[in-house]
């Protein structure tokens, strides 16, 4: 069974460039987590999204958005990046209603230069 | 003050030993604990979820959870090189949906 997949695996963009970063679920996952882990401060938690919809946010600005799609894939869009946004930025996906059971894709880094 | 408190290391230990990974936290309302390992440039792997209080083991990893002390603990028997990774607890409050990680504890298992 594939597990989660995210591309690309590493980007490099510059202070107000925006970035989108791709998920894809583990098959029969409907629910898709995203979480940034930036050195030294451990996974933060940016969004949830189940069944097509954003179901909550972590204490992240506006620029953190992103979607979900009838595949479950998910996206995640961050506009006017800052130097503080060059973390790794992780997938998980769970089963529906199961979120203590969230599995982890290989995640995207970013660093902002 | 953070929710989920986890000393980060590092933690060396030779190989065999038994290792004891530990996380605190400060809200009663967490009911979930799991323990995920992360290899260095790879995304976190779950190993351990329990429910509320106890014990469960799995093979050479068993999960403790002392609701009580606000204490959980991951012990790793007849540790090997390949256990070496970074270590992160998570938990999750009932009727919640996201995972609150400690910062993780670095291990590394000497042969």
């Amino acid at each position: 069974e594939a597990g989660v997949t995210q591309s690309p695996t590493h980007l490099i963009k510059t202070r107000g460039q925006q970035v989108t970063l791709r998920c894809s679920p583990i098959s029969g996952h409907t629910s898709v987590y995203w979480y940034q882990q930036a050195l030294g401060l451990g996974l933060q938690f940016l969004l949830w999204y189940d069944e097509g919809e954003e179901r909550n946010r972590g204490n992240f600005p506006p620029r953190f958005s992103g979607r979900q799609f009838p595949n479950y894939s998910s996206e995640l869009n961050v506009n006017a990046l800052e130097l503080e946004d060059s973390a790794l930025y992780l997938c998980a996906s769970s089963a529906s209603g199961h979120q203590e059971t969230q599995y982890f894709g290989p995640g995207t880094r970013l660093l902002v230069l | 003050q953070k929710e989920v408190e986890q000393d980060p290391g590092p933690l060396s230990v030779p190989e065999g030993a038994i290792v004891s990974l530990n996380c605190t936290y400060s809200n009663s309302a967490f009911q979930y604990f799991m323990w995920y390992r992360q290899y260095s440039r790879k995304g976190p792997e779950l190993l351990m979820y329990t429910y509320s209080s106890g014990n469960k083991e799995d093979g050479r990893f068993t999960a403790q959870v002392d609701k009580s002390s606000k204490y959980i603990s991951l012990f790793i028997r007849d540790s090997q090189p390949s256990d070496s990774a970074t270590y992160l607890c998570a938990m999750r409050k009932t009727g919640a949906n996201n995972l609150f990680f400690g910062t993780g504890t670095r291990l590394t298992v000497i042969p």
